[in-house]
Parts: C-alpha cells; structure tokens; sequence
C-alpha cells in the first residue's frame, strides 16, 4: 500500500496549547497537502507544500516538509476548541496526466478541551 | 460558490437495490472524484473522471458504476452491494488542467450507506 502514516493516532490537548502531527510517506512526491475533517463528513483543505519547499505557514498552522526523510509535520499553534477534529495528510505522487490522485496518511485526531 | 453537495446525506439499502449517489459542483471544475471512507480510517480514492471521461478506477468492483453525465453533475451507481460496503462516500472536485490550479481538492459533506 502507497498509504502514509501519520502519528499520534490521537492527540488531546487544553486550550491555547500546540499540537503538532506527524506524517510520513513512501514514495516520491511533487506536494503535500494537509486536510481536516470534522466528525466524518467531508474534508476541507488546509494547506499545500510542495516538494522543493521545506516550511509554509499560513494563520496558525505551519508545515514543515523533510523529502529525504519521506515526512512532513504539521504545527497548529494557540489551539482551539473549534479545532477538534481529523487530521489527515495526503501526497501526490510524482505522477503525470491530467488528474490529481491524492493517498490519504492514516489520520491524526485532535481534540482539544475548552 | 465552493460548494461540493451529495445527495442524499443518509441512505440505507438492502444487498438487492439499486440505488444512486448524487454529486454536484459548479466551481467550473473539470476533474471530479469518488472515494469510500470505512470508520476510522483515511479516504480511499475509487474513481477519476476527467472532461467526464473516467481516467482512473482503482480496481472498485463492478457493482459500483460511476457516470459523469455533464461536467457539473457525478453519481455513483449502486447495485448488488455487500455488508461490508457501508461507508461514508465522498466526492471531490478540481481543476484538470496541469498546473497549481488542479491540486486543491474541494469536497463535498458524504453520503453515509448502510447496506443490510
């Protein structure tokens, strides 16, 4: 399987705190992107990086990107409540063509307590 | 509009219906995507269309048919389905051109299918 791994599995965080997940891959990559999920409905796009890129920021996350490790973590700074929720990193293979075909990692969920 | 809408949000089928998945987009999107999503784990791309030609199945079986009868409309056809086929399915959207354009997925809420 071309899946990534994320880890932790779970994260529980207060309030105001950071929490960073980890994701690792297989195969050669031309971006990664990070998405999250709110109780198993759909997936809303947070932010890309792309292979020639080591770090990305955008508002309160940050993204950081190791090709010859095959990783990528992403950092959610002065957490909220509101960010509860599934994290999942995916990759698009080097890959020619005319589509985007992402692998999902296996997921980090979130939960932050108010 | 970067709305993605499926219909319907819940649908419950015996293993010998027929039923069918609505997607619907009108971000002007060319490239439009099938995946399962079984509880607890990452979504799993089943099909590509692409200028609603399917440019990509990922050995889905048979019982699942996708359609793309315009570019702004994609349903999943579902026949003879098994147990094990309950999931959340989600549809995506893009652009299709080569380019930055085409790496953003937009999806749309899921249909959660029970199959009994």
């Amino acid at each position: 399987s071309q899946q990534g791994e994320e880890d932790p599995q779970a994260l529980s965080i207060q309030e105001g705190e950071n929490a960073t997940m980890n994701c690792s891959y297989k195969t050669s990559i031309n971006n990664l992107q990070w998405y999250r999920q709110n109780s198993g409905r759909g997936l809303v796009h947070l932010i890309l990086i792309r292979s020639n890129e080591r770090e990305k920021h955008s508002g309160r996350l940050r993204v950081t990107l190791d090709t010859s490790k095959k990783s990528s973590s992403l950092l959610i700074t002065a957490s909220r409540a509101a960010d509860t929720a599934s994290y999942f990193c995916a990759t698009v293979p080097y890959y020619g063509g005319a589509t985007n075909k992402l692998i999902f990692g296996t997921g980090t969920l979130l939960a932050v307590q108010p | 509009d970067t709305e993605v809408t499926q219909t319907p949000k819940h649908l419950v089928m015996g293993m010998t219906n027929k039923k069918s998945l609505k997607c619907e987009q009108h971000m002007g999107h060319r490239a439009m995507y099938w995946y399962k999503q079984k509880a607890k784990k990452p979504p799993e791309l089943m099909f590509v269309y692409s200028y609603e030609k399917l440019s990509i199945n990922e050995s889905v079986p048979s019982r699942f048919s996708p359609e793309c009868p315009n570019s702004s409309l994609l349903n999943l056809h579902l026949h003879a389905l098994q147990p094990e086929d309950s999931a959340l399915y989600l549809c995506a959207s893009s652009q299709a051109n080569p380019g930055r354009g085409r790496e953003t997925q937009y999806f749309g809420p899921g249909t959660r299918l029970l199959v009994l």
